[in-house]
């Protein structure tokens, strides 16, 4: 069935530092892509998405890259800051599996100062 | 326009008592999610509704949990004789009807079994 697979956390970063969390998925078909962020003590919500191959999802800095051909989607950011400290997860939609989202296991960021 | 809400926010049950989450979704959203979180774990699906229907239950335990979406009011996540394995976050999320994946979660409720 669909996967998806994350970079083991923790992340632990010095402000300013370039960030790459790296994610993976196995599907069939053609599913959609998401990366969705946890703040602390906080639900999740939708950071970017991509819904086809090559397209480029950005918001906050943060940009990943729907590559069909290595099946990822790594999420990278230039200069992180003390606020982007969180937990972030990869998830796919496909069409099949009732069209629930299936989740990476999460990785948490912590930015120090 | 008000997210989703979720109530009670922290919840402390004693063994054996039962639990009710509730989760009042966006205005427009007609699917509503499940998701149970421990620390150091990943979400974990649980169960997706629309209005009176139970579209995917997989992720629940076959006893003591059930999950209803009423044509009127909140969504409801019930656990039955609570045990302290029970004590998680809880989180719902909703979406729109087309269902594109992008879901709204409330700030979730954490309960503790003690």
């Amino acid at each position: 069935g669909d996967s998806v697979t994350q970079m083991e956390g923790p992340v632990t970063l010095s402000e300013e530092a370039f960030l790459t969390i790296n994610c993976t998925y196995t599907a069939t078909g053609y599913p959609s892509l998401f990366w969705y962020v946890q703040y602390p003590g906080e639900g999740l919500q939708l950071l970017l998405k991509a819904t086809k191959a090559d397209d480029k999802g950005s918001n906050k800095g943060f940009e990943a890259t729907y590559r069909k051909e290595t099946t990822s989607f790594h999420l990278e950011k230039g200069s992180v800051q003390v606020s982007d400290s969180a937990v972030y997860f990869c998830a796919l939609l496909n069409a099949g599996n009732n069209r629930k989202l299936i989740w990476g296991l999460g990785t948490s960021l912590a930015v120090n100062p | 326009n008000a997210g989703v809400m979720q109530n009670p926010r922290h919840l402390v049950r004693r063994r054996g008592q039962e639990a009710r989450l509730r989760c009042s979704p966006m205005k427009g959203h007609s699917h509503v999610y499940w998701y149970r979180q421990l620390p150091e774990e990943g979400l974990k699906f649980m169960v997706y509704l629309q209005k009176e229907n139970i579209i995917d239950e997989s992720g629940m335990p076959k006893e003591r949990f059930s999950a209803e979406f009423p044509k009127e009011g909140p969504s409801i996540l019930r656990i039955q004789q609570v045990v302290r394995g029970d004590s998680a976050a809880y989180f719902c999320a909703t979406g729109q009807a087309t269902n594109t994946g992008e879901l709204f979660f409330g700030e979730g409720s954490r309960l503790t079994v003690l």
